[in-house]
């Protein structure tokens, strides 16, 4: 497969854990932020994502928490599990009716038995 | 069948040649967009298209080139490729109204 974001930080959990992969946004403007996971050699998809009139959205074991006030974003895995391997992207969308999201470089978790 | 659709998905190809990248998508958007992935880098914006007669560059549109032959189709070329072109290549769509963006498999180009 494609070996994506050598460089990239990476978070390293156990089976069953809860994992939190952060992210900081650049513009105070963004209106809408997005979480994608891209396994390797395969192209990113989409976990969840949230307006920027929300603090927290779940989804189903996924819950994406949104500060304005300092311009960050998280992910957060409920009971992390070997399939959740892959580096996580999060993208703003930093220009309003535009609609072009502006992607971040990327966190790598690898899940450990 | 994949959504969006990509070929090649790997190309070897040599210092000065002519390169396409084709992309389809059976979603029905608009909207297409090109971006070239780097390790250790986001995804970064090439050219898009929010419709057949509309073509805008992205961040990183030198040496590129694209043509939007219709709704459904986007190709990118490369018409001198270099070897910093060597990079993967992502397609992707999104509906009118939202940024939410829909991927390609990829495809791989190296540029020798």
């Amino acid at each position: 497969g494609e070996s994506v974001g050598l460089h990239l930080p990476t978070l390293s959990v156990q089976e069953g854990d809860n994992s939190i992969i952060n992210c900081a946004y650049s513009n105070s403007a963004s209106d809408y932020f997005i979480w994608y996971k891209q396994e390797s050699g395969k192209g990113p998809q989409f976990i969840i994502d949230i307006r920027s009139n929300m603090d927290k959205r779940q989804g189903q074991r996924v819950t994406v928490l949104l500060n304005k006030t300092v311009k960050h974003l998280s992910l957060q895995i409920a009971a992390t599990q070997p399939g959740d391997s892959a580096v996580y992207f999060c993208a703003e969308n930093a220009f309003g009716g535009y609609n072009k999201l502006i992607f971040g470089a990327g966190t790598r978790l690898a899940v450990h038995p | 069948d994949a959504d969006v659709t990509q070929t090649p998905r790997n190309r070897i190809t040599k210092t000065g040649k002519r390169i396409m990248l084709e992309c389809s998508q059976t979603k029905g958007h608009d909207r297409m967009y090109w971006y070239r992935q780097d390790p250790g880098l986001g995804l970064r914006l090439i050219y898009y298209s929010f419709d057949v007669k509309d073509i805008n560059k992205g961040e990183i549109s030198d040496g590129y080139s694209v043509s939007r032959q219709a709704q459904a189709k986007f190709s990118l070329s490369l018409e001198s490729a270099i070897p910093n072109q060597t990079a993967l290549y992502f397609c992707a769509t999104s509906d009118f109204g939202t940024p939410k963006l829909f991927f390609g498999e990829g495809s791989r180009l190296t540029v020798l």
